[in-house]
C-alpha cells in the first residue's frame, strides 16, 4: 500500500492567495484527520472526517480554513485568504475505525509559508 | 494546563543508555495512550500503545499510572536511530475515543 498522500510536499505564497492542500486517504480507511503542526502549538486536530461526512471540525482555526471530502479517496483543506500565521506544517492522517486501538497513519505533510 | 504535558528536552544521552520520558494528562476520563515517534521533518508513526498494566516491546517500556494521570516511556540501550521527537498521545474523553490529542514531544538526541 502507498500509504496517505499528501501534495503538494512544500508550500511557498504571498499573503491574500488561497492555498490548497490535498490528501489521498490509505484505501479501506473510512476515516481521516486533518492535522496542523506548528513549534508553539504542537499537533493540533483541525477537523476529521468519517465516510466522506465533516464529524467534528472544533479545531478549525477560523472560517478562512475550509475542508471537504468529495470522496473516499480525496479530501482537500483549503485556506483563502492565507495569512502568515498559517504557516506550519499541515499532515493529513487515517484510519480504519475511530475506536483508540485503531493506528492512525499519517501522510508525509504539506509544509507550508505564507509571505 | 495543557492537556497532556511533556519535558520538551532535549535530551541528550550516550548510546547504550537508558532513558525514560514522563507525560501527564489532565482528564481522568481519557481512556487510551500512546507514544508515537516522530523523526526530523517527517510525519509522526504509533511506537506503541500504553496498557494499564504496563508493556514492553524490545528495548521500549511504557507504564499508566491512572490515579496520577502520569505515563512513561522508558528507552534501554540507546541507540543513535532512537534519535527523534517522542509525542505522548491520549484519547480525547468522550464519545470520540479515537479523536487523538497529542503532547508537545520530548525530542532525544542518542549520541556515539
Amino acid at each position: 500500500d502507498a500509504g496517505v498522500i499528501q501534495s503538494p510536499r512544500h508550500e511557498v505564497t504571498e499573503m491574500g492567495q488561497e492555498v490548497t492542500l490535498r490528501c489521498k486517504p490509505i484505501s479501506g480507511h473510512d476515516y481521516l484527520f486533518w492535522y496542523r503542526q506548528t513549534m508553539m502549538r504542537g499537533l493540533e486536530l483541525l477537523i476529521y472526517f468519517n465516510n466522506n461526512v465533516p464529524i467534528d471540525d472544533s479545531g478549525m482555526p477560523e472560517d478562512r480554513f475550509s475542508a471537504k471530502m468529495p470522496n473516499a479517496s480525496f479530501s482537500t483543506l483549503k485556506i483563502q485568504p492565507s495569512e502568515p500565521r498559517d504557516s506550519a506544517v499541515y499532515f493529513c492522517a487515517s484510519s480504519w475505525r475511530l475506536a483508540a486501538t485503531d493506528t492512525q497513519y499519517f501522510g508525509p505533510g504539506t509544509r507550508l509559508t505564507v509571505l | 494546563r495543557k492537556e497532556v504535558e511533556q519535558d520538551p528536552g532535549p535530551f541528550n544521552v550516550p548510546e547504550g543508555a537508558t532513558v525514560a520520558f514522563n507525560c501527564t494528562y489532565s482528564n481522568s476520563a481519557s481512556q487510551s495512550f500512546f507514544w508515537y515517534r516522530q523523526d526530523c521533518r517527517k510525519e509522526p508513526k504509533l511506537l506503541m500503545s500504553v496498557y494499564s498494566s504496563g508493556n514492553e516491546d524490545g528495548r521500549f517500556t511504557a507504564q499508566l499510572n491512572r490515579a496520577s494521570q502520569y505515563i512513561s516511556l522508558l528507552i534501554r540501550d540507546s541507540k543513535l536511530s532512537d534519535s527523534a521527537t517522542y509525542l505522548c498521545v491520549v484519547n480525547s474523553p468522550g464519545g470520540n475515543t479515537g479523536k487523538l490529542i497529542f503532547g508537545q514531544g520530548t525530542t532525544l538526541q542518542v549520541k556515539p
